[in-house]
């Protein structure tokens, strides 16, 4: 069975700070993974979707990175800024004709002014 | 692009009844899924639509839960005789099925999420 794990649960950082979120999970025979952000009482906003053959995706200040040998993600967010205080989760897809999502437990930023 | 949309955002009901939600997905999506997420807890996978189809089902849907899509468009999620354990939000999600193009197998078109309905029971 797939687990996902995000460690930390939570980060408080200062605005302008460069940071890194990580993301593990069990099972290497992943197709996707996907980055999803979560504001308060809304719904997921995806951010970036790494296939397995990829290494990182890149979207402005947001770049992701997967290594699927030793079952690790990355989000690196480069110069933080409070708008990007939010709940992070990662989620791998195995592919195939379902590719349903296992997340991870999230990790919720604050970036402080 | 409309975005997919949730029906009713909130809903709060009484242990025992019935409660129904609607899921409009993107229009041309053709795989529909839902998810239930609790506080603290990323969503966990429930069911699964391919058009008007339903592939799969999470073991969490108890008997007591019923998913249908018909005609491949939108879909409606039912509780019945809720139990306190059912408070959550119930996430709905769509994507196209098939590839981006080149080799592989599945779909590799990111799932797009509505904001949820939250469920409370009293």
């Amino acid at each position: 069975k797939q687990e996902v794990t995000q460690i930390p649960a939570a980060l408080s950082v200062p605005e302008g700070e460069n940071l890194v979120l990580n993301c593990s999970f069990t099972d290497s025979a992943i197709y996707n993974l996907q980055w999803f952000r979560q504001d308060p009482g809304k719904g997921l906003t995806s951010l970036l979707l790494i296939q397995s053959s990829q290494r990182e995706q890149t979207s402005g200040r947001l770049n992701a990175s997967l290594d699927k040998s030793s079952g690790r993600s990355t989000l690196y967010i480069a110069a933080s800024q409070p708008g990007d205080s939010a709940t992070y989760l990662c989620a791998v897809s195995r592919g195939g004709a379902n590719s349903k999502l296992t997340f991870g437990k999230g990790i919720t930023l604050s970036v402080r002014p | 692009d409309t975005g997919v949309s949730q029906n009713p955002r909130h809903k709060i009901t009484k242990r025992g009844q019935n409660v129904t939600f609607r899921c409009d997905p993107i229009s041309e999506h053709n795989r529909l899924y839902w998810y239930r997420q609790t506080l603290g807890q990323g969503p966990e996978f429930l069911t699964y639509f391919q058009n008007e189809a339903q592939l799969e089902k999470s073991r969490l849907l108890s008997d007591r839960f019923s998913a249908e899509r018909p005609k491949g468009s939108f879909s409606t999620l039912e509780i019945q005789r809720t139990e306190q354990g059912d408070s959550a939000m119930y996430l709905c999600a769509s994507s196209l099925g098939g590839y981006t193009g080149g080799k592989g197998i599945g779909s590799v078109r990111p799932q797009h999420f509505g904001d949820g309905t939250r469920l409370s029971i009293l």
